[in-house]
């Protein structure tokens, strides 16, 4: 699978956008991007996937470049409770259900 | 729909020990995998169960082993417990559609003294 590199951390104002950048500058032509989010102490949760397209379902919006070489999650109205690592996946639908989890992006969300 | 469920929650364990955990998925669920999370090394892929055969398999000694049952119901197993197996250990379970997304439980976390 393709590695994938996101900032260590950021912070964002409740209410505000948050917009979460991954670059995946190997990624090919059969990988998708699947984003999940760890909540602390708990298991991670499935936020959004996709191919090429841009995405979006009740929790966030997923661009994704033209050249597929990187891509953002959006968070629209961050909440208090948004605040979690969030973690960018390449992975390889053929490969199975095998995630190769990086350092992802430790989100502060602050009132 | 219930979700995965990971028992037991808490285990404490000395060195030279042998533990087995569970994993029940979501009804109807084929596919259940296994991480372990730790401090220094993050998430980690374990291994992955299909309809009862392992699928895929990460980089970790043979000490740590799996199984499925035909009920989906997996198990881990880890021997000769180390001190470095202190971790939190998640399962996974997803549908037959590969595209599909992973549900996790809440873990298990084991110490080891």
């Amino acid at each position: 699978d393709a590695k994938t590199t996101q900032p260590p951390s950021m912070d964002c104002a409740e209410g505000r956008a948050a917009n979460l950048p991954c670059n995946h500058s190997t990624i090919s032509g059969n990988e998708y991007v699947y984003w999940y989010r760890q909540i602390h102490s708990q298991g991670p949760q499935y936020i959004i996937h996709g191919l090429k397209n841009n995405e979006t379902n009740e929790m966030a919006s997923l661009i994704i470049t033209e050249d597929r070489k990187s891509s953002t999650l959006i968070l629209p109205h961050a909440t208090l409770r948004d605040t979690a690592v969030y973690y960018c996946i390449v992975r390889a639908i053929a490969a199975g259900n095998k995630l190769t989890f990086g350092g992802g992006t430790r989100v502060l969300v602050k009132p | 729909k219930a979700g995965v469920t990971q028992t037991p929650r808490y285990l404490i364990k000395t060195r030279g020990q042998q533990v087995t955990l569970s994993c029940s998925p979501i009804s109807g669920h084929r596919s259940v995998s296994w991480y372990q999370q730790t401090p220094g090394q993050g998430l980690q892929f374990l291994f992955e169960y299909f309809s009862e055969t392992q699928r895929n398999k990460g980089n970790f000694p043979g000490r740590f082993s799996g199984r499925q049952f035909s009920n989906s119901r997996s198990e881990m197993n880890v021997s000769t417990l180390e001190l470095g197996d202190s971790a939190l250990y998640l399962c996974a379970s997803s549908t037959d559609r590969a595209v599909d997304e992973q549900f996790f439980g809440p873990g298990t976390r084991l110490t080891v003294l």
